[in-house]
């Protein structure tokens, strides 16, 4: 079936440094996309999102890229600081139904 | 303003009881849906409620229930737990332009 997914299951990063998520999605329909955020003990927070008439969304520290030919996805977040160690999901969004990634966990180092 | 609010946040069940996981938004929204979060893996849709009065099946609905009982509350409901339902679960509901609002997890463990 239709599935989303992440490519790493693990990122460590440098304090200071840029953090890129990877995720590639297998559904060519899907026009809507999401980026969570989830701490341990939390339940998920809504970072950004893009839709596939776009490619490329900017917000606070964060950037998404679609490559819709290649079906990629992608969360860049700049200057990673240590809040930003959580487990991160890509999610696409058709049909009122919400597929997720299996997630990556991002740990940032001091 | 509360969000999404899921109880109980934890529970411990023995094998063939049951129990009913409430969750409830005050924002309004049409829909509203339910997951399972397990390790290692990404929320799985086990139902979910686009409007009031309608419920439909998600990717893992064996074993589950659930009732839309007005449009602010969408239960859980688990007639007979099993040790492979020990996960967390994981309400939420859809706002404007599709931004979805999740509860904070309900921990369930089944002995």
């Amino acid at each position: 079936g239709e599935s989303v997914g992440l490519h790493l299951p693990t990122l460590s990063v440098q304090e200071g440094d840029n953090s890129i998520i990877n995720c590639a999605y297998s559904n060519s329909a899907s026009d809507y996309f999401i980026w969570y955020k989830q701490e341990s003990g939390k339940g998920p927070q809504f970072i950004i999102d893009i839709r596939s008439n776009m490619d490329k969304r900017q917000g606070q520290r964060v950037t998404v890229l679609l490559n819709k030919t290649v079906k990629h996805l992608s969360l860049q977040i700049a200057a990673t600081q240590p809040g930003d160690s959580a487990v991160y999901f890509c999610a696409e969004n058709g049909d009122y139904k919400l597929s997720f990634g299996a997630g990556t966990t991002v740990t940032v180092r001091a | 303003n509360a969000g999404v609010t899921q109880t109980p946040k934890f529970q411990v069940l023995k094998t063939g009881q049951s129990m009913t996981l409430q969750c409830a938004q005050d924002m309004n929204h049409n829909s509203m849906y339910w997951y399972r979060q397990d390790p290692g893996m990404g929320l799985r849709l086990i139902y979910y409620s686009a409007s009031e009065g309608t419920t439909d099946k998600g990717e893992v609905p064996n074993g589950y229930n659930v009732s839309r009982l007005n449009k602010r509350e969408f239960s859980l409901r688990l007639e007979s737990a099993a040790p492979s339902q020990t996960s967390v679960y994981f309400c939420a509901s859809v706002g404007q332009v599709d931004t979805i609002y999740f509860g904070e997890g309900s921990w369930l463990t089944v002995v």
